[in-house]
C-alpha cells in the first residue's frame, strides 16, 4: 500500500512564476491538507480539501489556490512566487472523521 | 496564534535516558497530537490525546495533556540513536491544524 506521495521532489522557480505541485493520498482517504514548512520552523496550515471542496483555510493570501480531483488527488497552485514562498510543502492525507495525518515527503520549493 | 509552542527549542542527551518535551498552545481544541519528523522529510504521527484525556501511553511514549494550563508534555522513555528528531506538536481546532515550531532532539550514542 503505497503512502502519500507527492512530485516533484524539488522544484526551482524565478520570482514572479507560477507553480504547481501535485499530492496523492493514502489509499482509502479522502481527505487533503497541505502545509508550508520554512527552514527550522513548524509547518503551517494553508488549506483542506474534502470532496472536493475547499473545507478550511489558513492565513495565506490568495496567490495560494488548490484543487481536489474525483480520485482524491490534488493540487497546490502559487502564483505570483516571492522569494519568501521557498519552503519545503507537505502534504497530509486522512480518512473523512480522522484526525491522525499521514504526511508525504515534501516538496522543497526555491524562488530565486 | 492558536499556534503551539514547544519547549525546550533542542535538546541533547545520551542513548537510554529520558527525553521531556513540553507544549503550550492558546485556545481550545479537540485533540492534540505529536508527531516527528527526520532531516527536513514528511511528517510521522506519534500519538493523538483527545481533549478529554489526561494521559495516554505509546509504547515508549507517555503523553499528558492539561486543557486548564493548555499545555501538554511527551515523555521518550528509554531513548535510543534513533529517536533523534525535530518533535512538533499539532492541535486540532474548528477545522484546522497548528504546528509548533517543534524541539530538536538529539540522543547521543
Amino acid at each position: 500500500d503505497a503512502g502519500v506521495t507527492q512530485s516533484p521532489t524539488h522544484l526551482i522557480k524565478t520570482r514572479g512564476q507560477q507553480v504547481t505541485l501535485r499530492c496523492s493520498p493514502k489509499s482509502g482517504h479522502d481527505t487533503v491538507s497541505w502545509y508550508q514548512q520554512a527552514l527550522g520552523q513548524g509547518p503551517q496550515f494553508i488549506f483542506q480539501y474534502y470532496e472536493e471542496e475547499e473545507r478550511q483555510r489558513g492565513n495565506f493570501p490568495d496567490r495560494f489556490s488548490g484543487h481536489q480531483f474525483p480520485n482524491y488527488s490534488s493540487e497546490l497552485n502559487v502564483n505570483a512566487l516571492l522569494l519568501g514562498d521557498s519552503a519545503l510543502y507537505l502534504c497530509a492525507s486522512s480518512p473523512a472523521g480522522a484526525y491522525e495525518q499521514y504526511f508525504g515527503p515534501g516538496t522543497r520549493l526555491t524562488v530565486t | 496564534s492558536q499556534q503551539g509552542e514547544e519547549d525546550p527549542q533542542a535538546l541533547s542527551i545520551q542513548e537510554g535516558e529520558n527525553a521531556t518535551m513540553n507544549c503550550s498552545y492558546k485556545t481550545s481544541i479537540n485533540n492534540l497530537q505529536w508527531y516527528r519528523q527526520n532531516s527536513g522529510r514528511g511528517l510521522v504521527h506519534l500519538i493523538l490525546i483527545r481533549s478529554n484525556e489526561r494521559e495516554k501511553h505509546s509504547g515508549r511514549l507517555r503523553v499528558t495533556l492539561d486543557t486548564s494550563k493548555k499545555s501538554s508534555s511527551l515523555l521518550i522513555t528509554a531513548s535510543r540513536a534513533a529517536d533523534t528528531a525535530s518533535y512538533f506538536c499539532a492541535t486540532h481546532g474548528f477545522n484546522k491544524f497548528y504546528f509548533g515550531s517543534g524541539t530538536k532532539l538529539n540522543v547521543k550514542p
